[in-house]
């Protein structure tokens, strides 16, 4: 089992509210990921980071923004949530040299499952 | 267009049965290619990850193969338990510019039956 944690683990929102998904490791692993995945369909990079004060956008166009101020945490916030948000956000880690997700596996969280209303 | 395609979809096994679940891509220049597990309501698993010149590689009661002539994997699981139903992920890694990345299939949900 990765040591690798996502709060909350399921998320009812109402449109227009502020959150913020939490995701942190303690593996020590420079790279990070977030991804989204819809029920039956493939996952879909959103963010990434290669370490402190690095972050990317990933394939997938998102309204989200990320933030790595510590190695271990990448919390994900949606400023203003909105129904086309409702999916399952899925955060990752892997170590390694910087060729970014070549070689090194990738260690899951469990998941936050949000629903906005 | 770099593509990872799952198939069948949907399978539903006895226990005890073996099962062989396919990965076709067209992901190039190719890296490697793992297999993950993933339980419903949480996050994937790697079960196996194989580079260019593995064409087997095994985990217990997985199995994977890799033929990247045909750019084919596949995944057999031996004596199924009830514990195997989930989703498995294909997922292919290229090396096509200074950054490589992932390709995920949509994963073959897999029931086991007692």
């Amino acid at each position: 089992e990765a040591d690798i944690y996502q709060t909350p683990r399921y998320l009812v929102i109402g449109t227009g509210k502020k959150i913020t998904l939490e995701c942190s490791q303690t593996m020590g692993h420079d790279k990070m990921y977030w991804y989204q995945q819809d029920p039956g369909m493939e996952l879909h990079l959103i963010h990434y980071s290669y370490g402190v004060n690095s972050t990317e956008k990933g394939d997938l166009s998102s309204e989200s923004t990320v933030s790595r101020i510590r190695t271990e945490h990448f919390p994900l916030t949606l400023e203003s949530a909105r129904p086309s948000h409702t999916s399952q956000y899925l955060c990752a880690s892997s170590g390694g040299q910087r060729d970014f997700q070549s070689t090194d596996t990738q260690y899951f969280g469990p998941g936050t499952r949000l629903t906005v209303l | 267009k770099n593509q990872v395609e799952q198939s069948p979809q949907s399978l539903i096994i006895l226990e005890g049965k073996n099962c062989t679940l396919q990965c076709n891509y067209t992901v190039s220049p190719f890296s490697n290619l793992r297999w993950y597990k993933q339980d419903t309501g949480r996050g994937p698993v790697s079960l196996t990850i194989m580079t260019f010149s593995e064409n087997t590689k095994s985990n217990g009661r997985y199995t994977a193969t890799l033929d990247a002539d045909t750019k084919q994997s596949s995944l057999h699981i031996t004596a199924s338990q009830l514990s195997d139903s989930a989703s498995y992920i294909c997922v292919v890694s290229d090396r096509g510019s200074t950054l490589g990345r992932l390709y995920f299939g949509r994963g073959t949900q897999l029931t086991v039956w007692p």
